[in-house]
């Protein structure tokens, strides 16, 4: 089993609906988790990160954690064009900081237009 | 100018050949990071540094060494390139305490082929 897994996907929505991005891992000790956006060709960005179970949000993102559940996602509302790449999920076992970080392979999103 | 750099952006070497991949960061950053890229199989952890006198293994270090030489600088060698190390490379920092702590940063990568 992968430390981290994702559905490589591609997942396509179209224009202006939610996206949804699963993330679920194996280590129980985990204890930060973090999003990451690559576009093609292009190093990855970090877009959200999260510590505690719940919902964080930051602009049409949103990050949702269940510790209990293994599990971590990403909501995109009101999908642009311009946000199909590839998203990483990344977790590690420090509190507080991305200290070293096991990334799941992705999953990439197309918005169609 | 970019705040994370890498040289060189792009390398074909051939087998046995001996490569350095440079990066340098004008972030302050204690923390650096070298990963690896390959189709389907995600970013991987290579060797990472906190410090210059701090360097640790990560997941695959095997047929790779590092060089910390300054708090901005950290370069990765391969010492005898070999095919199935051809993958992108990407070089990574990150703020500890008081340097915009999980502010992560990545260089635009170095793809690496080895024939």
């Amino acid at each position: 089993q992968k430390e981290v897994e994702q559905n490589s996907g591609p997942l396509s929505v179209p224009e202006g609906a939610i996206a949804s991005l699963n993330c679920t891992y194996s280590d129980r000790v985990s204890q930060s988790f973090f999003w990451y956006r690559q576009y093609s060709g292009k190093s990855p960005e970090l877009i959200m990160s999260i510590y505690s179970n719940g919902d964080k949000e930051d602009g049409r993102f949103t990050a949702q954690l269940n510790k209990a559940s293994q599990y971590v996602s990403l909501l995109i509302r009101d999908s642009q064009p311009s946000d199909s790449a590839t998203y990483l999920c990344a977790v590690n076992r420090e509190p507080g900081s991305a200290r070293q970080l096991t990334f799941g392979s992705g999953t990439q999103l197309t918005v169609l237009p | 100018d970019a705040d994370v750099t890498q040289t060189p952006r792009n390398r074909i070497t051939k087998t046995g050949k001996r490569i350095m991949l440079e990066c340098s960061q004008t972030k302050g950053h204690d923390r650096m990071y070298w990963y690896r890229q390959d189709p389907g199989l995600g970013l991987r952890l290579i060797y990472y540094s906190f410090d210059v006198k701090d360097i640790n293994k990560g997941e695959i270090s095997d047929g790779y060494s590092v060089s910390r030489q300054a708090q901005a600088k950290f370069s990765l060698s391969l010492e005898s390139a070999i095919p199935n190390q051809t993958a992108l490379y990407f070089c990574a920092t990150l703020g500890g305490p008081g340097q915009g702590n999980n502010e992560q940063f990545f260089g635009p990568g170095t793809r690496l082929t080895v024939l």
